[in-house]
């Protein structure tokens, strides 16, 4: 079964520093997410992506944050200097054509120090 | 703007028990999509059912029942003789239709629910 895959599973980094998450959408799929969520808070929304341009973005999405589809299959998420308030688990998604439920990733696991 | 409510911060059955997970919601759009994710220990966010709002027929699949009712804008989700395995967070999450086809998902605060063996 397709599915969505996020990487890495985890990652500890300074503060300040810049981070990549990657990710890889089901193949056939258009539309594109990121969510977080902080450790046993709700799952936020943060940007979607369509047709290689932001659909919508949240208020988190900050000028921090920015969201790339390099080539065909890869869809990541940079946040250009960390904050300790940036920890949390970053889940990727993507939705086919005509599902109206979204696909998530694993997550990837941030840990700001 | 769209908002989905989970009263129920976090709920204890014991093992075998039927236990209903509540989900109210809020949107002026006609067409959307109501949904249930299940969040286990292991952290990953596992799809369960979706409803479009046209649909009010209500869904059973295997210990899994979903009631939905428009008059009420609730989405209430039942297991049924809960297992130890059941032990998880729960998300109700609301999907609005935007032009182009784009949909965004805004999920509800989740219940922890705990099944003791």
């Amino acid at each position: 079964e397709p599915e969505v895959t996020q990487t890495p599973s985890h990652q500890v980094t300074q503060m300040g520093q810049e981070v990549i998450l990657r990710c890889v959408p089901i193949s056939n799929h258009l539309y594109f997410y990121w969510y977080r969520q902080i450790l046993g808070q709700k799952v936020e929304f943060l940007v979607s992506f369509y047709n290689n341009e932001i659909s919508e973005k949240s208020e988190i999405f900050d000028d921090q944050f920015s969201v790339e589809r390099p080539d065909g299959s890869n869809f990541t998420l940079k946040i250009r200097s960390t904050k300790l308030e940036d920890s949390a688990m970053y889940f990727c998604a993507s939705r086919g054509l005509n599902t109206g439920e979204l696909f998530f990733g694993e997550g990837s696991r941030l840990t700001v120090l | 703007a769209q908002k989905v409510t989970q009263a129920q911060t976090e709920i204890s059955v014991v093992e075998k028990e039927d236990v209903t997970l509540d989900c109210v919601y809020e949107t002026r759009d006609t067409t959307y999509y109501l949904f249930w994710y299940k969040q286990p220990p292991s952290g990953e966010l596992v799809f369960l059912i979706r409803r479009n709002s046209f649909d009010e027929q209500n869904e059973i699949s295997g210990r899994y029942s979903w009631n939905f009712q428009k008059s009420t804008s609730s989405f209430n989700f039942t297991i049924t003789a809960s297992q130890v395995v059941d032990s998880a967070v729960y998300f109700c999450a609301l999907s609005e239709a935007r032009s182009g086809g784009y949909q965004k998902v805004t999920f509800g605060t989740g219940t922890k629910l705990q099944v003791i063996p």
